[in-house]
């Protein structure tokens, strides 16, 4: 079993809809995380980061973490076509990131 | 803010040459960063560990003599991949943690495609 569990997809939504992206994890000492957002052939980009359970918002983004049941949360209100990316969760305990394996979203215009 | 380069952005080279890939934060001085490597609809692959003036630490299954890492000052780290082979054709990516944070915060460059032919 993996540390982190993400489904790979893809997601496909209309524009405008709300998307739900979603991590397990099992590793109890993880105590950070973070959401990426990376486009096809670049570098992932820091999308939202978070440290223990609750929720952050950020513009169209919400991250949610609950610990309790080891399962993070991202929500994209209002999708745009330009959200179509593959969205990497990623947690640590440290510096060292443990990433799940990416979910593909596609927004339809 | 929390800017990281990489140069180059793609490079193509012959079997048997060396290739050196530059990893830079711009904005913010890092004592350590991460070289990884992503194959096709895969995720990240950490690779090694890179620390400013100490060896890097190697992943297991990574050969330290093919891949050499250089973490020469606080801004910048080098990936070297000697005697390359088309199996080394990857995506490298490296990231960089502003100062001495232990929190995971880690900011990634745009990637460096290497082709070997």
């Amino acid at each position: 079993q993996k540390e982190v569990e993400q489904d790979p997809g893809p997601l496909s939504v209309p524009e405008g809809a709300i998307v739900s992206l979603n991590c397990t994890y099992s590793n109890s000492a993880f105590q950070y995380f973070m959401w990426y957002r990376q486009y096809s052939r670049k570098g992932p980009e820091l999308l939202m980061y978070t440290y223990s359970s609750g929720n952050k918002e950020d513009g169209r983004f919400t991250a949610q973490v609950d610990k309790s049941s080891k399962y993070i949360s991202l929500f994209i209100r209002d999708s745009q076509p330009s959200d179509s990316a593959t969205y990497l969760c990623a947690m640590s305990a440290g510096n060292m990131l443990t990433f799940g394996g990416g979910t593909r979203l596609m927004v339809k215009p | 803010g929390a800017v990281v380069s990489q140069h180059p952005s793609w490079v193509i080279c012959k079997s048997g040459t060396s290739v050196k890939i530059e990893c830079r934060s711009l904005d913010f001085q890092a004592t350590t960063m991460f070289w990884y490597r992503q194959f096709p609809k895969q995720s990240l692959m950490l690779m090694a560990t890179s620390n400013e003036g100490s060896k890097a630490t190697y992943e297991q299954g990574v050969e330290k003599d093919k891949f050499l890492i250089n973490h020469a000052s606080l801004t910048l780290s080098t990936l070297t991949v000697t005697s390359a082979h088309p199996e080394d054709s990857s995506f490298y990516i490296c990231s960089a943690i502003p100062g001495t944070s232990g929190s995971g915060e880690q900011y990634f460059g745009p990637g460096t495609r290497l082709t070997v032919t």
